[in-house]
């Protein structure tokens, strides 16, 4: 089974507005990350926000939010006031407790978005 | 600064050929990580340092060799790749592994194997 599922292959968003991008995420650790990383075409991963599965609030950082709902194992990432810039791939993805895994990144499919002026 | 820097940014090789890609951190991290990525897919995690140490080897074959000369700089090594081994090689670091830190990644470099 998937751990991270993000079921949107391709959004469009117009500029100025608000997106969101889903994720959901299959754990039966009760200690595990979720991050969200944008990745121009240029190939860099840039870290966008971090939520740990203990913090009781939402992560915020900017524009970038995250809509966090342990009981539906979602963590949707929302961008507010869409920019042109803003175009690229969005990967969800969770870091489960220490155990054998050690923590390792485990990344979702992506999601593409694009910005239309 | 959470800044990972990695060289070459592009890299073209035959299939006899020995190269080296090269991470550098200056964040303290102790823990680093290569992975590669291939076109419209997520990133796929190759080894893991910790502490200078091997921790994690993800199966990978033996043409693919990693090296941790110091607490700073990752290394890979690379002698006798395949075409399908063309693809995006990401470097990255943490403080230290654990559910709760965060990895930093670098540019990448692309690789591409005639």
């Amino acid at each position: 089974a998937q751990k991270i599922t993000q079921t949107q292959p391709g959004m469009f968003v117009q500029e100025k507005e608000a997106v969101t991008l889903d994720c959901t995420y299959d754990t039966s650790d009760p200690s595990y990350g979720l991050f969200w990383y944008k990745q121009p075409s240029s190939g860099e991963m840039i870290f966008l926000i971090y939520q740990g599965s203990y913090d009781q609030q939402n992560a915020t950082e900017g524009r970038y939010s995250l809509n966090f709902q342990k009981a539906r194992k979602s963590a949707n990432l929302v961008i507010s006031a869409s920019q042109l810039g803003d175009s690229a791939m969005y990967f969800c993805a969770m870091r489960e407790g220490y155990g054998g895994s050690q923590g390792n990144l485990i990344f979702g499919k992506g999601t593409k978005l694009s910005v239309k002026p | 600064d959470t800044e990972v820097t990695q060289t070459p940014k592009h890299l073209v090789m035959g299939m006899t050929n020995k190269k080296s890609l090269k991470c550098e951190q200056h964040m303290g991290h102790r823990a680093m990580y290569w992975y590669k990525q291939k076109a419209k897919k997520p990133p796929e995690l190759m080894f893991v340092y910790s502490y200078e140490k091997l921790s994690i080897n993800e199966s990978v074959p033996s043409r693919f060799s990693p090296e941790c000369p110091n607490s700073s700089l990752l290394n890979l090594h690379l002698h006798a790749l395949q075409p399908e081994d063309s693809a995006l090689y990401l470097c990255a670091s943490s403080l230290r592994t654990g559910p709760q830190e965060t990895q930093y990644f670098g540019p990448g470099t692309r690789l591409l194997v005639l």
